[in-house]
């Protein structure tokens, strides 16, 4: 099946810091997206890319849609408290979204 | 972007008994999905809930064990039969347009605990 691989699992930074997390897949996406998940909360979308080598900016989030289309990062920039959560990457085919495992990010005022 | 609202929030339950989960959207969506996540783990989809037609199950999951209703284009529900504390996990109803994904937006999610 389709299976994404997302890293870090966890990631624990300094306020003001960058953070960058990436997604890999055996498979090819057509879409690829980034998702936040805050506690007792359903994921919210951040960011959704549609072409290969696509880079998208949303305030200070980044995200890249690989040239292989194999592949997504995104890229958090001068993070603050509440960048807290679980960022999930998703691969979309045909109606069909598969998540990443997340990367849990603590930011430390 | 559309408010789904899931019912209940959480709940907790005995090994053996059925719980029911309502997930209510305010706009006429043409899908609406069902997704499992274990403690800690990502989402994985259960189905996909088709209006007025048996919902499309993925690898793994069975309708006699995850039974689903799509009677309308708002509304949808997943019930988790016979539970077993493996069964423990945040249930979430997932709505968007057919092939357009940045359309799919997220319920609250329900979390269930097995005991």
């Amino acid at each position: 099946g389709q299976q994404l691989n997302q890293s870090p699992q966890s990631m624990f930074i300094q306020e003001g810091e960058d953070v960058s997390m990436n997604c890999t897949s055996s498979s090819i996406f057509n879409t690829w997206l980034w998702y936040k998940q805050d506690p007792g909360e359903g994921p919210v979308l951040l960011i959704a890319l549609y072409k290969a080598g696509e880079l998208t900016s949303n305030g200070r989030l980044t995200a890249q849609f690989g040239i292989t289309r194999k592949d997504s990062f995104l890229n958090i920039s001068a993070s603050i408290p509440s960048d807290v959560g679980i960022y999930f990457c998703a691969g979309y085919n045909n109606n069909d979204m598969r998540f990443g495992a997340g990367t849990r990010l603590t930011v430390k005022p | 972007s559309a408010v789904i609202s899931q019912k209940p929030s959480r709940d907790i339950c005995q090994r053996g008994t059925s719980l029911t989960i309502q997930c209510q959207v305010d706009s006429q969506v043409t899908m609406m999905f069902w997704y499992r996540q274990q403690p800690g783990q990502s989402l994985t989809l259960i189905a996909t809930a088709n209006q007025g037609s048996e919902a499309t199950y993925e690898s793994g999951f069975v309708i006699d064990k995850f039974p689903i209703s799509r009677p309308n284009l708002t509304f949808s529900t997943l019930t988790v039969s016979n539970m077993s504390p493996e069964d423990s996990s945040i249930y979430l109803c997932s709505v968007g347009l057919a092939g357009v994904p940045d359309t799919q937006y997220f319920g609250p999610g329900t979390r269930l605990t097995v005991l």
